[in-house]
């Protein structure tokens, strides 16, 4: 079935990187873009960046920008997510999710999600 | 940016109520609007996108409407399952950025 995998909880301290990764199944990997949302505890969603599998292209929310990085891996159907610099602020549950123009790129297909804890 | 802007933040309804979400943005935002639920401890689920197209397999309870900067999301008939948070989220191509709406917490009465 389709489904996206993501890496296990991560823990960091403050001013140290963290990468998390997304394993795509079920589905043409390379045919749909990846997203990147995470939500604080209690908190809202927040998209934090994309990257096209086919192409290689990304986009950053401007928040994040110098601090992420997403990369792929066409070969292992996975794309990462790297954010820098952390804080305690960046403690929270980080989601991938699939979007194409099948859904007019709405995220039909999430990860189950993974949490990030920065504490000294 | 875009800013999305949901109303109410909290509902509190019964079972088989109708209820409605408003999501407001701040500009046109051509129908790149997209509804989900979330429930505590899960990732968010996609109920509708493009304003008005509903997911494969969501009931038919769920519906989305509305253009331009005012959309809607209306549940026609409350289920127990349906008591979580729902956000909008809505698409700008150039330069490409998602926003979401703050969220509606619906809850039961």
């Amino acid at each position: 079935q389709v489904q996206l995998v993501q890496s296990g909880a991560e823990v960091r301290k403050p001013g140290a990187s963290v990468k998390v990764s997304c394993k795509a199944s079920g589905y043409t990997f390379t045919r749909y873009e990846i997203n990147w949302v995470r939500q604080a505890s209690g908190q809202g969603l927040e998209w934090m960046g994309w990257l096209n599998p086919n192409t290689g292209n990304t986009a950053y929310a401007q928040k994040f920008q110098g601090r992420i990085t997403i990369t792929s891996d066409t070969s292992k159907s996975t794309v990462n997510m790297e954010l820098s610099s952390l804080r305690s602020e960046d403690t929270a549950v980080y989601f991938c999710a699939r979007a194409s123009d099948y859904t007019q790129f709405a995220m039909d297909v999430w990860g189950q999600g993974t949490t990030v804890t920065v504490s000294s | 940016d875009i800013r999305l802007t949901q109303s109410p933040s909290f509902l509190s309804a019964s079972v088989g109520d109708r209820v409605t979400i408003t999501c407001r943005a701040s500009q046109d935002i051509n129908n790149f609007l997209a509804w989900y639920q979330q429930k505590p401890g899960k990732a968010p689920k996609l109920l509708i996108y493009g304003a008005s197209a509903l997911e494969s397999g969501v009931p038919s309870r769920f519906s989305g409407s509305g253009s331009g900067t005012v959309f809607t999301l209306t549940i026609s008939s409350l289920q127990p399952e349906d008591f979580a948070t729902y956000y909008c989220q809505q698409l700008e191509s150039y330069p490409l950025m998602y926003s979401f709406g703050q969220g509606t917490k619906l809850e039961i009465k």
